[in-house]
């Protein structure tokens, strides 16, 4: 079936250390959104990317989506504490017909010692 | 603006049962999609709505169904409910649909004995 795999599956830091989590779909993407979920919250939005080998970055992270729109990753510079929670990549697959589906990775959960 | 709201926030149900969930999407909203979260299968796609109208489904079964009102408003129904159910259900909105940020309601989460 229709996956995006994202690895690694846990990622435990220490503080000041670098964070990167990884997507991959078999297949090409419309686009790739990005979500944190912290500790008994729901996800929230970081960013989307749309265009082959576009990078954005938003102070610490930085957002990289391939050239060929099938992997994406997200790195996080220097961790703080406040970073920890669960990183979701969501990858829009055949939008535009009946059966576009939005879909998720399994989820990166980042724990950050102090 | 108010965030997504989806009542009711917990909700414990038998094998069988059905149940039906609401939520209520940001003002101005159009596009509602809804989510199931288990820590076995992660967050999956259960269906989009838009004016009223399905526009994209998941892979669930036909147990799953759902319905957008007038007023954007949405429900989803599961019926013949089975322990496999339980879960986190989350709904989204957007302005126009999957293609944009979907802002996340704080979920139902539901148990089935």
């Amino acid at each position: 079936g229709q996956q995006v795999m994202q690895i690694p599956q846990y990622q435990h830091v220490q503080e000041g250390e670098d964070f990167t989590t990884y997507c991959n779909s078999s297949t090409t993407l419309s686009n790739i959104q990005w979500y944190k979920q912290r500790p008994g919250g729901h996800p929230v939005f970081l960013i989307q990317l749309v265009k082959s080998g576009e990078v954005k970055k938003q102070k610490r992270l930085t957002f990289q989506f391939g050239e060929a729109k099938k992997n994406s990753s997200l790195h996080i510079t220097a961790t703080q504490t406040t970073d920890v929670g669960t990183y979701f990549c969501a990858g829009l697959k055949g939008y535009g017909g009946s059966q576009g589906n939005l879909i998720f990775g399994k989820g990166t959960k980042l724990s950050v010692k102090p | 603006k108010a965030g997504v709201t989806q009542t009711p926030r917990y909700l414990i149900k038998t094998r069988g049962q059905q149940v039906t969930l609401s939520c209520s999407p940001i003002s101005g909203h159009r596009s509602v999609s809804w989510y199931q979260q288990t820590p076995g299968q992660g967050l999956q796609f259960l269906f989009e709505y838009f004016s009223e109208t399905q526009r994209n489904k998941g892979n669930f079964p036909g147990r799953f169904s759902g319905r957008q009102f007038s007023n954007s408003r949405s429900e989803m129904n599961v019926s013949t409910l089975e322990l496999g159910d339980s879960a986190l259900y989350l709904c989204a909105s957007s302005l126009q649909g999957l293609q944009e940020t979907q802002y996340f309601g704080p979920g139902t989460r539901l148990l089935v004995l």
